[in-house]
């Protein structure tokens, strides 16, 4: 499969556990975005990377989360204490020409 | 500040008929790019067309079709004979740089056999 792949597709955790989720990106696409999505609404931008560079990051993103890239390849997201309101579909893309993202299946986190 | 609006959220065709989804959007770019992205039950989230706001003529994919009104700021995607694997969740999306999209709040689309 040579897809945007994310792992897990779903984790349930308790409220103060910390998560870690991972992106691997279509080969050589040196874009890579996180993205939120709740029941019922549209993916709310989280973060975007430029190779290893984190160019952009939404004011969503509170301390509590941390997105890296190391090496320009695979994409890590965590979630530091995690409460209720986490509880949403992260989603991640990625992209090689501006303007045209693939995104993956998606993990889906609950917080109990 | 980017904004994309999709004023239905439902909608419903029968199998074999025609269907328009609308979005507008706001944006103060010149250069932008516009989508439609499909999310079926499974939740991953599909590309259908793409539309560079730069040409003028309407992108096309098979049954898929796009009217772009720049100045309108509209963006609507037609679903000619449809199909059951068409019912999903409709999303109209909107970049400029490429460092982020903005997405509408969606259209649920069902097909009626």
């Amino acid at each position: 499969d040579t897809g945007v792949s994310q792992d897990p597709r779903h984790k349930i955790t308790k409220r103060g556990q910390n998560v870690t989720f991972r992106c691997d990106p279509i080969s050589e696409h040196n874009r890579l975005y996180w993205y939120r999505q709740t029941l019922g609404q549209g993916p709310e931008f989280l973060t975007y990377f430029q190779n290893e560079a984190q160019l952009e990051k939404s004011r969503l993103l509170s301390d509590r989360f941390s997105a890296e890239r190391p090496k320009g390849s695979f994409s890590t997201l965590e979630i530091q204490r995690t409460e209720q309101g986490d509880s949403a579909m992260y989603l991640c893309a990625s992209s090689f020409v501006p303007g045209l993202a693939f995104f993956g299946q998606g993990t889906r986190l609950t917080v109990v | 500040a980017q904004t994309v609006t999709q004023s239905q959220p439902e909608m419903s065709v029968q199998e074999a008929e025609t269907v328009t989804l609308s979005c507008t959007y706001d944006t103060s770019e010149s250069d932008y790019y516009l989508f439609w992205y499909k999310q079926p039950p499974s939740r991953q989230m599909i590309l259908v067309i793409r539309q560079e706001a730069y040409k003028q003529q309407n992108a096309t994919e098979n049954r898929f079709s796009v009217n772009f009104q720049k100045a309108a700021k509209s963006f609507s995607l037609k679903i000619s004979d449809s199909q059951l694997g068409d019912a999903a969740m409709y999303f109209c999306a909107l970049t400029n740089t490429g460092n982020q999209f903005y997405f509408g709040t969606g259209t649920s689309l069902t097909v009626i056999p």
